[in-house]
């Protein structure tokens, strides 16, 4: 089964840039679209980015996405740190059945 | 502007089933994917399935199969979801979310996501 692991929680102060890998278990994470969501505490998510590396509208250009084939990971980074950015951020990819696979979930404190 | 809106609170005994709606807004509700997750407290969020609205195909992940059944009514742009047999790890928000590309496509990317509803389980 396809699995995609993310790191339990990282941390970082206000204005740095953080970044969050999100590795996939097998084949290679290039072969389907990468998304990552935010989830603020009490609420629902959010779609931050969109295959690999697009932002919806409404989404500041601090965020943003990438695939690094050689070590089968995604990853999200966030730059300008704000408080506001606290949350967990969840990526979501599919397998080759096409059903939906989540990573865990990280939880991003901004100190 | 996308609003997925979706129905309230239920407590529900284990064995039951339970029916959740989705109604859609802001888009022609033919035209995209619906698909549905669910996040039992503390947890992360897990994949449930996708419904095609146009044409009432489904496609369930495996845990799923022979406990949910996701249908719509195209004529108040609604998506449902109902699970049946419900235990109480089945205690969770569920969540419908609008796939972001048109047509019929490959995978689940999600774009739009409803305010969720709190399922309870228990006796």
């Amino acid at each position: 089964n396809f699995m995609l692991t993310q790191p339990h929680s990282v941390s970082e102060s206000p204005g740095k840039t953080v970044t969050i890998s999100c590795t996939g278990s097998s084949g290679s994470i290039a072969s389907n679209y990468v998304q990552w969501y935010q989830q603020r505490p009490g609420s629902a998510p959010t779609t931050v980015i969109y295959e690999d590396n697009q932002r919806p509208s409404g989404v500041p250009d601090r965020f943003s996405g990438s695939i690094d084939s050689s070590s089968n990971s995604a990853s999200l980074t966030i730059s300008g740190l704000k408080t506001e950015d606290e949350a967990d951020y969840y990526c979501q990819s599919y397998d080759s059945s096409n059903l939906g696979v989540f990573g865990g979930g990280t939880k991003l404190t901004v100190l | 502007q996308v609003q997925l809106v979706q129905s309230g609170a239920e407590v529900k005994k284990p064995g039951a089933s339970v029916k959740v709606s989705c109604k859609a807004s802001g888009y022609t509700f033919t035209g995209y994917y619906m698909h549905w997750l669910r996040q039992a407290p503390g947890q992360g969020l897990e994949w449930m399935g996708w419904i095609n609205p146009n044409s009432g195909g489904t496609n369930y992940a495996q845990k799923f199969q022979g406990r949910v059944t996701m249908t719509r009514d195209t004529s108040i742009s609604t998506a449902y979801m109902e699970l049946s047999r419900l235990r109480s790890d089945d205690t969770a928000v569920y969540y419908c979310a609008r796939d972001h590309r048109a047509g019929m496509v490959r995978g689940v990317i999600i774009h739009y996501w409803g305010q969720g509803t709190l399922v309870t389980v228990s006796s």
